[in-house]
């Protein structure tokens, strides 16, 4: 059982927006604004999405956004596009014992 | 661009110990802004993280994992490895090494290496 609890699946239309959720403890995504996403397409790396809740790094679509309420972080991608078909991975940093925890994953499929 | 490439035997038998190595190119390793981690996800599941080093050889490890990992750096070769000993079919995984964003408000992994499966069996 992951740290972080995710949906197995979440799918939507193209055009559509979407939104992962990423739920936690008081002890890693309600303490730190330290969540970050990453998407994985079928055999390959993931590739980082979203990093200290809602940052993006250079290159990554401005269709995606993430932010946090409490315990939970969620992902939305907004104008959803076939290419955006992949498993999503959410990440919180959990304090200086655990250190690290990653989410189960969230299968989005594009109808 | 920096690339990150996992190497090692892709069959370990139970109880004996998996090494991986991961070599850096296109950065340095002994960047003072970056950590070095391992990360690992078995078929057709999620991700977990392993544990991660700092140039100056300073560790972090899963409490999960701890009495089984040691993670070590060659910074004169840019590459940092991975043991894991005492394996079991559990252990059976894609093992990634990434760069591990990690300090005063940062913790993600930024750049990822291909993965390397790694099969425990007999």
């Amino acid at each position: 059982q992951s740290a972080l609890t995710q949906p197995a699946s979440v799918s939507g239309s193209p055009g559509q927006s979407i939104t992962i959720s990423c739920t936690g403890t008081s002890s890693d995504v309600g303490s730190y604004n330290l969540v970050s996403w990453y998407q994985q397409h079928p055999g390959k790396a993931p590739t980082l999405m979203i990093y200290e809740v809602s940052k993006r790094p250079s290159g990554v679509s401005n269709r995606f956004s993430g932010s946090k309420s409490g315990n939970t972080a969620s992902l939305t991608i907004s104008g959803l596009q076939a290419e955006d078909e992949a498993d999503y991975y959410c990440c919180s940093y959990a304090g200086s014992t655990t250190f690290g925890v990653f989410g189960g994953g969230t299968k989005v499929t594009v109808l | 661009q920096l690339q990150l490439q996992e190497s090692g035997p892709g069959l370990v038998k139970p109880s004996e110990t998996l090494s991986l190595t991961c070599t850096v190119s296109g950065g340095s390793i002994s960047s003072s802004n970056y950590h070095w981690g391992w990360i690992r996800q078995p078929p057709g599941k999620g991700l977990e993280w392993i544990g991660s080093i700092y140039y100056s050889g300073s560790t972090y490890y899963n409490p999960s994992l701890k009495s089984r990992v040691t993670i070590s750096v060659d910074t004169s070769k840019s590459q940092f490895s991975l043991k894991l000993s005492s394996v079991t079919a559990a252990d059976t995984a894609l093992y990634y090494c990434a760069r591990h964003r990690w300090g005063i408000q940062l913790y993600h992994f930024d750049y990822w290496g291909q993965g390397t499966l790694v099969t425990v069996s007999s």
